[in-house]
């Protein structure tokens, strides 16, 4: 079946340092991925999504690339800030299924 | 406007007491989601509704779990005889439809069953 699988571990870096949480899938057809996001006390908020290989998803300095060859969504943003400790999940829905997968998340901590 | 409600923000249960968890979705959303969330784990999927039918209830674990959404705007997750296996959050969501939708979703219930 469909799945995603996250990076191991909390993330802890300082204010400025750049962000890579990979996260890789398994999807039958051409799956639409996306990143969520929560925010301490706050709900699932999608942070961006690509629908087809080699799309870039983009949002608040984030960004992610569809890497079909790789089967990888991995998450990037040049300069964090603290503002951006959250918890961040790779999802994913597979064509004719709307049924989210979600990955295990990993919180990220940044350090002022 | 209104996001996505659900009631109640929290519920403490006994084991093998039934309970009902909320989820009011943004007007006009046609499809609903109820998901579960374990501790340190993403959300799982347990079903989704277009409408006022349940079009994939295959992500619910057994049948002491059920959901209906007799009108097609508020849905109710019922839980029989609860187990503490089923403590979590459950998180409902919503879309305009089918499709590359973005689903929305709800601060979530969290569950706890002593």
């Amino acid at each position: 079946g469909d799945s995603v699988t996250q990076m191991e571990g909390p993330v802890t870096l300082s204010e400025e340092a750049f962000l890579t949480i990979n996260c890789t899938y398994t999807a039958t057809g051409y799956p639409s991925l996306f990143w969520y996001v929560q925010y301490p006390g706050e709900g699932l908020q999608l942070l961006l999504k690509a629908t087809k290989a080699d799309d870039k998803g983009s949002n608040k300095g984030f960004e992610a690339t569809y890497r079909k060859e790789t089967t990888s969504f991995h998450l990037e943003k040049g300069s964090v800030q603290v503002s951006d400790s959250a918890v961040y999940f790779c999802a994913l829905t597979s064509y004719g299924n709307n049924r989210l997968a979600f990955g295990k998340g990993n919180q990220v901590v940044v350090i002022p | 406007g209104a996001g996505v409600s659900q009631t109640p923000s929290n519920k403490v249960t006994e084991k093998g007491k039934y309970v009902e968890l909320r989820c009011d979705p943004i007007s006009g959303h046609t499809a609903l989601y109820w998901y579960r969330q374990s501790l340190g784990q993403g959300p799982e999927f347990l079903i989704y509704f277009q409408g006022t039918g349940a079009a994939d209830d295959s992500g619910l674990p057994n049948d002491r779990f059920f959901a209906v959404r007799p009108e097609g705007s508020v849905s109710t997750l019922k839980i029989q005889r609860t187990e503490r296996g089923d403590s979590a959050v459950y998180l409902c969501a919503s879309s305009p439809g089918l499709g590359h939708y973005e689903q929305y979703f709800g601060p979530g219930t969290r569950l706890t069953v002593t």
